[in-house]
């Protein structure tokens, strides 16, 4: 069984400050993580994924994630962000072995105040 | 261009009128997979194939069937729909090669059921 959970549902940050989507996730083997990105009425866009490879991934748009496994989190993170970034972000998790099901968070919509 | 399509991208219809979204993809990719997306519950996977004639329950399968006869296209089948069954509905695939499982998704189907 697999899950995963989204901490916070909104996050409001000002342009040029740090970001931070906190992702946690439970999982009974060592999974594939990712992180998707949907701007307004778009679909959805791949960030960034850890495949068991470096713990720490980098993604597009400057931002990237931290595999925890001790704390079972795979938080996004972002030095500064820009008014592009206003979007809703969604942590994914998926079984290695096989396809099987794949669990998606419910996401965080960011907000970012000029 | 790689690409996932959906059509219709929009759709109004009335209940218990039987329907069908096609979805396609352009890349090869053995595997394709259903969603819904509903606001606060984020993406549910309905159905998923990992081959031809090979296709599988997601979390959220009642009340919708699929088929795989090719592999390029996975279309999903409202028999009857119910008004319940208005969400915006994702397709996606993915290349069944190693870790990777990054999906590339369609660009939605909104339907409304009255």
């Amino acid at each position: 069984a697999q899950s995963v959970t989204q901490l916070d549902s909104h996050v409001s940050v000002s342009e040029g400050t740090p970001v931070l989507l906190r992702c946690n996730y439970s999982s009974s083997y060592s999974p594939s993580l990712f992180w998707y990105v949907q701007h307004p009425n778009k679909g959805l866009q791949l960030l960034l994924k850890y495949t068991s490879a470096a713990t720490l991934v980098k993604g597009i748009n400057g931002f990237e994630a931290e595999f925890k496994k001790s704390e079972t989190s795979f938080h996004l993170t972002k030095p500064s962000a820009h008014m592009s970034d206003a979007a809703e972000y969604f942590c994914v998790v998926s079984d290695p072995r096989g396809y099987q099901k794949v669990t998606f968070g419910t996401g965080t919509k960011l907000q970012v105040i000029p | 261009e790689a690409q996932v399509t959906q059509n219709p991208r929009y759709l109004i219809t009335v209940t218990g009128k039987k329907l069908t979204v096609t979805c396609s993809q352009n890349m090869n990719h053995e595997y394709m997979s259903w969603y819904r997306q509903d606001p606060g519950l984020g993406l549910r996977q309905i159905y998923y194939s990992m081959n031809v004639e090979v296709t599988d329950k997601g979390d959220v399968p009642e009340g919708y069937k699929v088929s795989r006869k090719e592999k390029r296209n996975f279309p999903l089948i409202l028999e009857s729909p119910s008004p319940n069954q208005t969400s915006l509905y994702f397709c996606a695939s993915s290349p069944l090669a190693g870790r990777s499982y990054e999906q590339y998704f369609g660009p939605g189907t909104r339907l409304t059921v009255t």
